[in-house]
């Protein structure tokens, strides 16, 4: 099984704060994506990456930036954390030939404050 | 732009009743569809998924979904419902370059 490992399950850090959300993936997977989960809302896709050093918007792409330097390690960063970005982060690894079957981290559940 | 609708942000069930989670897709062309399933402080994981082929496609843990595309629905099924089956439960569909959208989750509750 593709393994998708995020480096912190929980983080506070204060308004303006550069925040780095790692997630490694085990698997030579192409696809990995960035996901924010908020009650009532679902997951929405922050940022996307089909290769190295290729990023794509999704459908919430403000006040975040994201990082493939390497296949199995993909970023997320937040340039000057502010409230409305405490969430429930999710990042998700998939095969060039089987997009939409995704593999999910834990998540990280980032609260600022 | 495709979009999933699930029906009821909770579900309440007694254990050993059936569990009908619902799911539509707006797309004129039928996309590959997904549920997913969340267990409290995880991630996601795949429950199952309709390509092509057999429209009634099994899971695990005793799920199963029958795509209807004269319906747009994708609905999630299990006879008998347990206990362990409490979680949060996410239809998803692809169907384009963008990967998958979700919809925006069911909660599911099982009643002792």
């Amino acid at each position: 099984d593709v393994k998708v490992t995020q480096s912190s399950r929980y983080l506070v850090k204060r308004t303006g704060e550069k925040v780095f959300l790692e997630c490694v993936q085990d698997m030579d997977h192409e696809n990995m994506f960035w996901y924010r989960q908020d009650p009532g809302l679902g997951l929405r896709l922050i940022y996307f990456s089909y290769d190295v050093k290729m990023k794509e918007k999704g459908d919430i792409p403000e006040g975040y930036s994201v990082s493939r330097e390497k296949k199995e390690r993909f970023s997320l960063i937040l340039e000057s954390a502010s409230t409305n970005q405490t969430s429930m982060y999710l990042c998700a690894a998939s095969f060039q030939g089987d997009p939409g079957e995704l593999f999910f981290g834990e998540g990280s559940r980032l609260t600022v404050l | 732009a495709q979009s999933v609708t699930q029906l009821g942000s909770h579900v309440s069930v007694s254990e050993g009743a059936l569990v009908l989670l619902r799911c539509n897709y707006s797309s004129s062309v039928p996309p590959y569809l997904f549920w997913y399933v969340q267990y409290p402080n995880q991630g996601l994981q795949l429950l199952l998924k309709y390509t092509t082929g057999a429209t009634l496609v099994k899971g695990i843990n005793g799920f199963e979904a029958e795509f209807k595309k004269s319906e747009t629905s994708f609905h999630l099924t299990k006879p008998s419902a347990h206990m362990s089956d409490a979680a949060e439960y996410f239809c998803a569909a692809e169907g384009g370059a963008d990967g998958l959208t979700f919809g925006k989750g069911t909660h599911l509750i099982i009643q002792p």
